[in-house]
């Protein structure tokens, strides 16, 4: 069936330093790549997206790049804040819209 | 802004009892889905409610059932719960982005 790899279980960087978190899937026909973010207790909160129609999508710190050849997508936060810690959810559409998640990155800012 | 409510947020109950959370949206989506996040955080999809056409995940245990009367709500409701359906259910709906509920925490004792 359908899977999106999420590579990274935890991640932990220097405050100010840049994060990058990594995600493949299976289903060629996905064009809809959505990122989550979980704070601690918590619902999910949609951070940013990316459409298989373009290949880098920036908002304000956060870079999202897709390459649909390798099936892969990544999320890249640039001059990262201790706000920025949390679970970080990577998905992709299959099937009629319907979201498949990825298993989550759990990203600390150390200072 | 909250425009996708759920309640409860916490629920506690013994194996075998009946349970049903609700779920309402404000965003006049088609689309409306459960998730079950165990604690691992791993997320899976149960069910997806689109124009009145029921979409089950094939995993999902026969004795959850979800029920709509219009297509802002979408309850779920487990008959007969057991041990390891203690998870957090994720109500969610669909526009363009998904948009996510706070979420039922339950806890099956």
């Amino acid at each position: 069936g359908e899977k999106v790899e999420q590579h990274e279980s935890t991640l932990s960087v220097r405050e100010g330093d840049s994060a990058v978190i990594n995600c493949t899937y299976t289903d060629t026909a996905s064009s809809y790549f959505p990122w989550y973010k979980q704070e601690a207790g918590k619902s999910l909160h949609f951070v940013i997206d990316i459409r298989s129609n373009v290949d880098r999508k920036q908002s304000q710190r956060l870079i999202v790049l897709l390459d649909k050849k390798a099936k892969r997508f990544s999320l890249h936060i640039t001059a990262t804040q201790p706000e920025d810690s949390a679970i970080y959810f990577c998905a992709a559409n299959y099937n009629q819209g319907k979201l498949i998640f990825g298993q989550g990155t759990k990203l600390s800012i150390k200072p | 802004e909250t425009a996708v409510f759920q309640t409860p947020n916490y629920h506690v109950t013994q194996v075998g009892n009946e349970v049903s959370f609700n779920c309402k949206q404000t965003l006049g989506h088609d689309t409306m889905y459960w998730y079950k996040q165990d604690s691992k955080k791993l997320l899976k999809i149960m069910f997806s409610y689109n124009n009145k056409q029921l979409i089950v995940n094939e995993t999902v245990p026969r004795r959850f059932s979800p029920q709509s009367s219009d297509k802002a709500h979408l309850n779920l409701r487990i008959k007969s719960v057991e041990p390891e359906d203690s998870a957090v259910y994720l109500c969610a709906t669909q526009g363009p982005e998904v948009f996510f509920g706070k979420g039922t925490r339950l806890t099956v004792v």
